[in-house]
């Protein structure tokens, strides 16, 4: 079965540039989230997508933007980056009309040098 | 905001013991779930618990959801050394998308 695809799986950056993370969710899932999981810690959510509007917002920085495109994939934007978002950023999926869980992609492990 | 507290925060126990991880939220829950993460990997759905009270078996482990939609507990029968990971409890409050997670109990199993 078809999962929850993320790219790239690793990534390496200089502070203050950016970054983008792609997420493509499971075939007729509508919803999308993104979540930031530093080490051995919780996930913690960001941001929340349904049928490509924007549908809930958490604690994603000022710096950090994100968007659901018309094949429901979604893209975490991040810029100036800073030595605190290194950290394992997981995309979720789920879908509205189904029992409410979330499917987790494998993560984009995001190192900020 | 929402709040959720999920204790004890490691727990190692012998393989063949029990164990137990407990979830309160500082706010009513219209659901909660549960999820496993294994080292190194991504969060796995468990279970979806939503009526109050609730109580739901899978095998060797048992999910409670407390009668006032609070609270919730994982206790897990004769450990087994697959059980190993992290265990996290996830609330959703009324007409919130985004689920929020406790900080995970780790299960450390000795053989």
């Amino acid at each position: 079965a078809a999962g929850v695809i993320q790219s790239p799986r690793h990534l390496i950056k200089e502070k203050r540039e950016t970054a983008t993370l792609k997420c493509y969710p499971i075939p007729r899932h509508d919803t999308v989230y993104w979540y930031q999981q530093g080490p051995g810690q919780d996930p913690q959510f960001l941001i929340s997508f349904y049928e490509k509007m924007q549908s809930d917002k958490g604690s994603i920085p000022d710096r950090f933007s994100a968007q659901q495109f018309s094949d429901y994939h979604s893209e975490l934007n991040m810029s100036s980056l800073e030595l605190g978002d290194s950290a394992l950023y997981f995309c979720a999926s789920s879908s509205a009309a189904g029992d409410e869980k979330l499917f987790f992609g494998s993560g984009t492990q995001l190192s900020v040098l | 905001g929402q709040q959720v507290m999920q204790i004890p925060q490691y727990q190692h126990v012998q393989e063949g013991e029990d164990f137990t991880t407990y979830c309160n939220s500082s706010t009513t829950l219209s659901n909660i779930q549960w999820y496993k993460q294994r080292p190194g990997g991504h969060p796995v759905f468990l279970i979806q618990l939503v009526k109050s009270g609730e109580v739901k078996k899978q095998k060797r482990l048992t999910f409670q959801f407390g009668e006032a939609k609070k609270n919730s507990s994982l206790h897990i029968t004769a450990t087994q050394t697959t059980d190993v990971g992290t265990y996290f409890c996830a609330g959703r409050g009324g007409g919130a998308d985004g689920l929020t997670f406790g900080k995970g109990t780790h299960l450390i199993i000795q053989p």
